[in-house]
C-alpha cells in the first residue's frame, strides 16, 4: 500500500500564481485533512474532510479551497499565491470513531515556495 | 477549546544521555487521545504513540516511555540513552474522542551531539 501520496513534493510559484497540490489515499479512510507547516512553527489546519462530499475549514483556510469528489482524493488549490503561503503542506488520512482511532498517516509533504 | 503547550522549543543533550520532553494539554472533553510524533530532518511526520484518556499506565517501548498524568494534563516523553538519530522535532498532539479537533503542539527540536 503507498498510503497517502502527495505530489509535487517542490514547487515555486510566483505571486498571484494558482496551483493545485495533490494527495490521494488507498486506505479507504473516511477523514483527510490538509496542515501547513511554518518554518521552526508547529501544523495548522486548513482544510478537512469526513468523507466524500463534504469538506470544512479549519484553523488556516483564507486563501486556500478544497474538493472530495471522491474518498481516495482530496486536493487543495491555492489561488492568487502569497509570500505568506510559503510553507511545508501536509496532506494526512485517518480511520476515524473512537477506539479505532490511531492518529493521522501523513503524506511526505510538499515544500511551496511563493517568490 | 482545545490546547496543547510544549513549553521546551529546543533541547540539546549529548549521546547516551537521557531527556525528557515536556507535553501539557488542555481539554474540556472526558474523552480523547494524546499522540507523540516525530519528524526527522528528512521532514516526514513519523506516529509514536496514542495514549487515551482512560489508560493512565506508562508505556516503554524500547529506549521511549512515556508519563501521562491526568492530575497535571502531562503527557511527557522521556528518550534513555539519547542516540545521534533522535535528533529531530517532536510533536505533541491531542484529539477528541472522534479524532476531531486534532490539535499539535508548537514541537520540540531536539539535537543529540555525538
Amino acid at each position: 500500500n503507498a498510503g497517502v501520496t502527495q505530489t509535487p513534493k517542490f514547487r515555486i510559484l510566483k505571486i498571484g500564481q494558482s496551483m493545485t497540490l495533490q494527495c490521494t489515499q488507498d486506505m479507504n479512510h473516511n477523514y483527510m485533512y490538509w496542515y501547513r507547516q511554518d518554518p521552526g512553527m508547529g501544523l495548522k489546519l486548513i482544510y478537512y474532510s469526513v468523507g466524500a462530499g463534504i469538506t470544512d475549514k479549519g484553523e488556516v483556510p483564507n486563501g486556500y479551497n478544497v474538493s472530495r469528489s471522491t474518498t481516495e482524493d482530496f486536493p487543495l488549490r491555492l489561488e492568487l499565491a502569497a509570500p505568506s503561503q510559503t510553507s511545508v503542506y501536509f496532506c494526512a488520512s485517518s480511520l476515524m470513531g473512537g477506539f479505532l482511532f490511531y492518529g493521522y498517516t501523513f503524506g511526505s509533504g510538499t515544500r511551496l515556495t511563493v517568490v | 477549546a482545545q490546547k496543547v503547550t510544549q513549553a521546551q522549543t529546543e533541547i540539546s543533550v549529548v549521546e547516551k544521555e537521557d531527556v525528557t520532553l515536556d507535553c501539557v494539554y488542555e481539554t474540556r472533553d472526558t474523552t480523547y487521545y494524546l499522540f507523540w510524533y516525530k519528524q526527522p530532518p528528512s521532514g516526514e511526520l513519523v506516529f509514536l504513540i496514542r495514549r487515551n484518556s482512560f489508560d493512565e499506565q506508562n508505556e516503554i517501548s524500547g529506549r521511549y516511555s512515556w508519563n501521562f498524568q491526568k492530575s497535571t494534563s502531562s503527557f511527557n516523553f522521556t528518550i534513555t540513552a539519547s542516540q545521534v538519530v533522535d535528533s529531530a522535532v517532536y510533536f505533541c498532539a491531542l484529539s477528541d474522542n472522534y479524532g476531531q479537533n486534532f490539535v499539535f503542539g508548537p514541537g520540540t527540536r531536539l539535537s543529540v551531539l555525538p
